[in-house]
C-alpha cells in the first residue's frame, strides 16, 4: 500500500487560511486521496476526498498536484474548533480498507 | 441520523483478563471496521467486515483477538487474554459500502494494568 508523508505539527492563527501538505510519491492510478481529522477525545471524521481534480466542500478544499504525488488540504478560515490531527490517506477504489499514518497536529491560536 | 455507537466508553482490566467491546454501526451500513489507536499514533486497522463476512484481518493478532459481526449488523471485538500493550482506544467505524466515507464512533478506551 502506498504511503503518505505529513509534517508532525503545524500552527495557524484563528481566521487565517491553513494549508496542510501531504506527500504521496508512490500513489497509483487507482488511489483516491482522502482526508480525515480527529478532534481531541473523538473518533476521526471525514473531511474530503479526491482523485485528480481539485475538490471543494463546506469543510475544506483539496488541491491535488498535476502529477498526483502531493496534495494540500486547505481550511479557508481556521477556527479554534479546527484544532485537530489531520490524516491524509490513500484508498484504492475497489478496496475500501484504509490505513492511517501519524497525521499532522494542527494548533490554532486565538 | 444516529451515529456509530460503542460501549463501554472506558474499561480497566488486569493483564491476562478478557474483555469485549461492542459496536452498533449506522443503520444500513454494510461495511464495518475495528481500529486500534495507541496514544500518540494514528488508528491501526484490525479487521474489516463486509456485511457479516471478513474482508481483511491481516493486522489482527489472532492468537488473542477475535471479532464477529452477527447478522451483518452489530459487532463484538474480544481480547483474551489481554496484555499491557493492548492499552489503547478501540474505534469502530462503518460505511454504507466499501466505496464511501467511514463514520467513526467515539471509541472505547482500554487500560490494562
Amino acid at each position: 500500500d502506498a504511503k503518505t508523508t505529513q509534517p508532525n505539527s503545524m500552527e495557524s492563527n484563528e481566521e487565517e487560511p491553513v494549508h496542510l501538505p501531504c506527500n504521496h510519491s508512490t500513489i497509483s492510478g487507482t488511489d483516491y486521496i482522502h482526508w480525515y481529522r480527529q478532534l481531541p477525545s473523538q473518533g476521526p471524521e471525514y473531511v474530503i476526498h479526491g482523485l485528480t481534480s481539485n475538490v471543494n466542500n463546506r469543510m475544506a478544499s483539496l488541491a491535488i498536484a498535476e502529477d498526483r504525488k502531493s496534495s494540500t488540504l486547505i481550511l479557508h478560515r481556521a477556527t479554534l474548533r479546527d484544532a485537530a490531527v489531520y490524516y491524509c490517506i490513500l484508498r484504492k477504489y475497489n478496496f475500501n480498507k484504509f490505513y492511517f499514518g501519524s497525521g499532522t497536529k494542527l494548533n490554532v491560536k486565538p | 441520523e444516529a451515529g456509530v455507537a460503542q460501549s463501554p466508553r472506558y474499561k480497566i482490566i488486569e493483564k491476562r483478563q478478557s474483555v469485549a467491546f461492542w459496536c452498533n454501526p449506522i443503520s444500513g451500513h454494510a461495511t464495518l471496521y475495528w481500529y486500534q489507536q495507541i496514544l500518540g499514533q494514528g488508528p491501526k486497522l484490525l479487521i474489516q467486515f463486509q456485511n457479516n463476512g471478513v474482508v481483511d484481518d491481516s493486522q489482527l493478532p489472532k492468537d488473542r483477538f477475535s471479532a464477529e459481526r452477527l447478522k451483518g449488523v452489530d459487532s463484538t471485538l474480544k481480547i483474551q487474554p489481554a496484555k499491557l500493550e493492548d492499552s489503547a482506544v478501540y474505534l469502530c467505524a462503518s460505511s454504507l459500502n466499501r466505496y464511501t466515507e467511514a463514520f467513526f464512533g467515539q471509541g472505547t478506551r482500554l487500560t490494562v494494568v
